[in-house]
């Protein structure tokens, strides 16, 4: 399976800090993509990163992308309680004239005030 | 607004009667999912469609059935809901291929099947 697969599971640091969020995959993919859950709620696309990309930013987002690792990475800057949310990275592989996008488990991030 | 609607919101509901869930999209787009996310196993996808008469199975088919009659709905089918059902449900839809388009997520549907 190409599943991303973020690490690690929880996360829970206070307000100002930066959290640091990893996502590894199995395949090579055309792109990454970061979306954020808040709870019970859908998803919101955050940022995406293509296979070609090795960084890029967003506001307090920085997302870095290794493709000889199969990793990507998203740190998010001075955090605030208002980041406390679920996080799913989700890999997409292009093959042919289909796109399969798979989304990891996510990973809860808790922002203490 | 651009947005993705889903309805309804909640849902409880008992073994073997059949139900449809509606997801509708304002943004023209062409592709349109529905996936479903359950405790330690995250999200799903159950079906997707490309276009418009194009209905393909995704990770967890059973149990499902979609349509796509026109590029606005695509409502998600269950003939015979079983307890195995009760999720969390979302739609999302983006323009073209997902190579390069994020997903757009409705605001999801909560069902309980007894």
């Amino acid at each position: 399976s190409q599943q991303g697969e973020e690490d690690p599971q929880a996360l829970s640091i206070q307000e100002g800090e930066n959290a640091t969020m990893n996502c590894s995959y199995k395949t090579s993919i055309n792109n990454l993509q970061w979306y954020r859950q808040n709870s019970g709620r859908g998803l919101v696309h955050l940022i995406l990163i293509r296979s070609n990309e090795r960084e890029k930013h967003s506001g307090r987002l920085r997302v870095t992308l290794d493709t000889s690792k199969k990793s990507s990475s998203l740190l998010i800057t001075a955090s605030r309680a208002a980041d406390t949310a679920s996080y799913f990275c989700a890999t997409v592989l292009v093959t042919g004239a289909n796109s399969k996008l798979t989304f990891g488990k996510g990973i809860t991030l808790s922002v203490r005030p | 607004e651009a947005q993705v609607t889903q309805n309804p919101r909640y849902l409880i509901t008992v073994t073997g009667k059949k139900l449809t869930v509606t997801c509708s999209q304002n943004m023209n787009h062409e592709y349109m999912s529905w996936y479903r996310q359950d405790p330690g196993l995250g999200l799903r996808q159950i079906y997707y469609s490309m276009n418009v008469e194009v209905t393909d199975k995704g990770d967890v088919p059973e149990g499902y059935k979609v349509s796509r009659k026109e590029k606005r709905n695509f409502p998600l089918i269950l003939e015979s809901p079983s307890p195995n059902q009760t999720s969390l449900y979302f739609c999302a839809s983006s323009s073209g291929r997902q190579n390069n388009s994020p997903l757009h997520f409705g605001n999801g549907t909560r069902l309980t099947v007894t």
